[in-house]
């Protein structure tokens, strides 16, 4: 069982639409990420939060809008996406803030596709 | 800048057998640390063992093993008594902090493992 929870588990949706992803963590972890991973690729680093303040933005365009509410969750606020935007999104935590070497915790990821 | 090889795209091993996925690195620091992950069609991805380069000694974790040679940039994973559920894709990853403090994974590009039955 993961301990980091994505939902929803797919998306599609339109370009016009605005939607939401997000992601939850219990285990206690004040550094949460975003990565986008297509096909067979390796994941790439979107945005970095740690202790809840956006700490790395991997020059992501604007229509991808992170938050971080609480330690515990963090969304990805979609709008206005494009055909090449569609992918696994997966979320990943780690235990102290971002300034530490520690593994990261995946989630199973949202697969999003655009129409 | 870090880069991170993984030069077998796909690899195939009997269920049982051993296999040993490769991996290279470039980087000119001396305190870093080297990760496998493991990504099932499930698609979560899991720790499956990593390395710290200040140690000589290879990690070991049940079945799984690394041979790091530190000199040669080198840091394969080694499956032994290799299962059904170990089918999947594998990516080597780097990671070192940065002038700014934050860490990040420098991915390889993945080896598909596929164990037969």
């Amino acid at each position: 069982d993961t301990e980091v929870t994505q939902t929803p588990k797919h998306l599609v949706m339109g370009m016009t639409n605005k939607k939401s992803l997000k992601c939850e963590q219990h285990m206690g972890h004040r550094a949460m990420y975003w990565y986008k991973q297509k096909a067979k690729k390796p994941p790439e680093l979107m945005f970095v939060y740690s202790y809840e303040k956006l700490s790395i933005n991997e020059s992501v365009p604007s229509r991808f809008s992170p938050e971080c509410p609480n330690s515990s969750l963090l969304n990805l606020h979609l709008h206005a996406l494009q055909p090449e935007d569609s992918a696994l999104y997966l979320c990943a935590s780690s235990p102290r803030g971002q300034g530490y070497n520690q593994p990261q915790h995946f989630g199973d990821g949202t697969r999003l596709s655009i129409l | 800048a870090q880069t991170v090889t993984q030069s077998q795209p796909e690899m195939s091993v009997q269920e049982a057998e051993t296999v040993t996925l490769s991996c290279t690195y470039d980087t000119s620091e001396s305190n870093y640390y080297l990760f496998w992950y493991k990504q099932p069609p499930s698609r979560q991805m899991i720790l499956v063992i990593r390395q710290e380069a200040y140690k000589q000694q290879n990690a070991t974790e049940n079945r799984f093993s690394v041979n790091f040679q530190k000199a040669a940039k080198s840091f394969s994973l080694k499956i032994s008594d290799s299962q059904l559920g170990d089918t999947a894709m594998y990516f080597c990853a780097f990671m070192k902090p940065s002038d700014s403090g934050t860490y990040k994974y420098i991915f390889g590009t993945g080896t598909r493992l596929k164990v037969l039955a």
